[in-house]
């Protein structure tokens, strides 16, 4: 079964330094792997995705990922964290034989100035 | 549209009533989800559609719960009888076909059910 784990429910970093939000996932195929930011109040919003290729995606405002195949993770990263980034991030995965996307329980990212 | 549209952005409803959302997704998407976000949890899986494909009901929680697509485009998330774990925020997402497209969301319908 597809499943995606999230081990940390809540991340706290200084403004500045660098930040790290776990993610592991479980599929039988290959996987598509996505990370999401929400705001509060509002929907989920896109930050990259890992197809095929370079296993370090880059992404938006300055996030990027590295998916490692052996560890079977997709650890979300950022060299210097602001205060802007605080919200909630969420790791999904896809089976790419299947349709459905599969989400982690979200990690709180909190940036203290 | 621009983006996913999802209409009404909040409901309050009493318990037993039925409540619709409407989701209209990017133009030219083809698969749509239906989602929900209960208060400090994870996105739970309701539904999908893709074209004109039947959809996959497999996380609807009760049979309470349907869905429907007219014209492959909007799309309606009926509750009926609504009691008050159905409390939540219903996210609506679409994508294009095929391929290794990410999900695009909606702002979400937040229904409270008193």
């Amino acid at each position: 079964a597809q499943s995606v784990a999230q081990p940390e429910d809540q991340v706290n970093v200084a403004e500045g330094n660098p930040l790290t939000v776990k993610c592991t996932y479980s599929v039988s195929g290959n996987p598509y792997l996505f990370w999401y930011v929400q705001y509060p109040n509002r929907g989920l919003q896109f930050l990259l995705k890992y197809i095929t290729g370079d296993n370090l995606v880059k992404g938006s405002y300055g996030f990027e990922a590295e998916f490692n195949k052996s560890q079977t993770s997709f650890h979300l990263k950022k060299p210097s964290a602001l205060v802007s980034d605080s919200a909630l991030y969420f790791c999904a995965v896809r089976d790419g034989g299947d349709n459905k996307f599969y989400f982690g329980s979200g990690t709180k990212l909190n940036v203290k100035p | 549209g621009a983006g996913v549209s999802q209409s009404p952005s909040n409901k309050v409803t009493e318990k037993g009533k039925d409540v619709e959302l409407r989701c209209d997704p990017i133009s030219g998407h083809t698969a749509l989800y239906w989602y929900r976000q209960s208060l400090g949890q994870g996105l739970e899986f309701l539904i999908y559609f893709q074209g004109n494909s039947a959809p996959d009901k497999s996380g609807l929680p009760s049979d309470r719960f349907s869905a429907e697509r007219t014209g492959g485009s909007v799309s309606t998330l009926t509750i009926q009888r609504t009691q008050q774990e159905d409390s939540a925020v219903y996210l609506c997402a679409s994508r294009s076909a095929g391929g290794s497209g990410e999900l695009f969301f909606g702002e979400g319908s937040r229904l409270t059910v008193l």
